[in-house]
């Protein structure tokens, strides 16, 4: 069975200050690992994915994160942190070649000024 | 493009009732999914559907029921309604089966009296 554990429920940084989100993974198989941002009251939004390329996945507004094998882990990065990025954050995982997603139970994302 | 529709926005319903929810793919996508996010959790998965074709089910009970339709939209149905179901239902869309970025609507809020 796959699941995902999020180190943290809640990270606050300031602004123009580094993020780190943090991500372990368990897979019986290869995984395809992703990481959503939800803001209030809205659907998920695909930041990143990784399924198999290149260990290092840029993803939209700055955010990259680096698929660790010998770390299950998929930590999600963004060098400066932006207003905007206050968010719920969740890493997911799901089985090569299907679509059932696993999510994480979520990372608050707390940027203030 | 327009991206995933749902119908509707909110709903409140009490114990006992029926209901159904409606989900509008992503022009040209075949495959539409199912969640389900309870506060403060991640989305669980209930059901996938591709080509009008169930290609998963999720560890829900058998009052939770789905089709596609020939246009590609999808209903999700739930049969007396418990407390429980109180949650916001998020539908998604990808092009093809098998591990396509998805895209997500904005969800169905349910709340049960």
């Amino acid at each position: 069975a796959q699941s995902v554990t999020q180190l943290d429920s809640h990270v606050s940084v300031s602004e123009g200050t580094p993020v780190l989100l943090r991500c372990n993974y368990s897979s019986s198989y290869s995984p395809s690992l992703f990481w959503y941002v939800q803001h209030p009251n809205k659907g998920l939004q695909l930041l990143l994915k990784y399924t198999s390329a290149a260990t290092l996945v840029k993803g939209i507004n700055g955010f990259e994160a680096e698929f660790k094998k010998s770390e299950t882990s998929f930590h999600l990065t963004k060098p400066s942190a932006h207003m905007s990025d206050a968010a719920e954050y969740f890493c997911v995982v799901s089985e090569r070649g299907f679509q059932k997603l696993v999510f994480g139970t979520g990372t608050r994302l707390l940027v203030s000024p | 493009d327009a991206g995933v529709t749902q119908s509707p926005t909110h709903l409140i319903k009490t114990r006992g009732q029926q209901v159904t929810l409606r989900c509008s793919p992503i022009s040209g996508h075949k495959s539409v999914s199912w969640y389900q996010q309870v506060l403060g959790q991640g989305p669980q998965f209930i059901f996938q559907y591709y080509e009008k074709e169930e290609r998963g089910r999720g560890n829900f009970p058998d009052r939770f029921s789905a089709r596609q339709f020939p246009n590609y939209s999808s209903e999700l149905n739930v049969n007396a309604l418990l407390l429980g179901d109180s949650a916001l239902y998020l539908c998604a869309s990808s092009q093809r089966d098998g591990n396509q970025p998805q895209h997500f609507g904005d969800g169905t809020r349910l709340s049960i009296l």
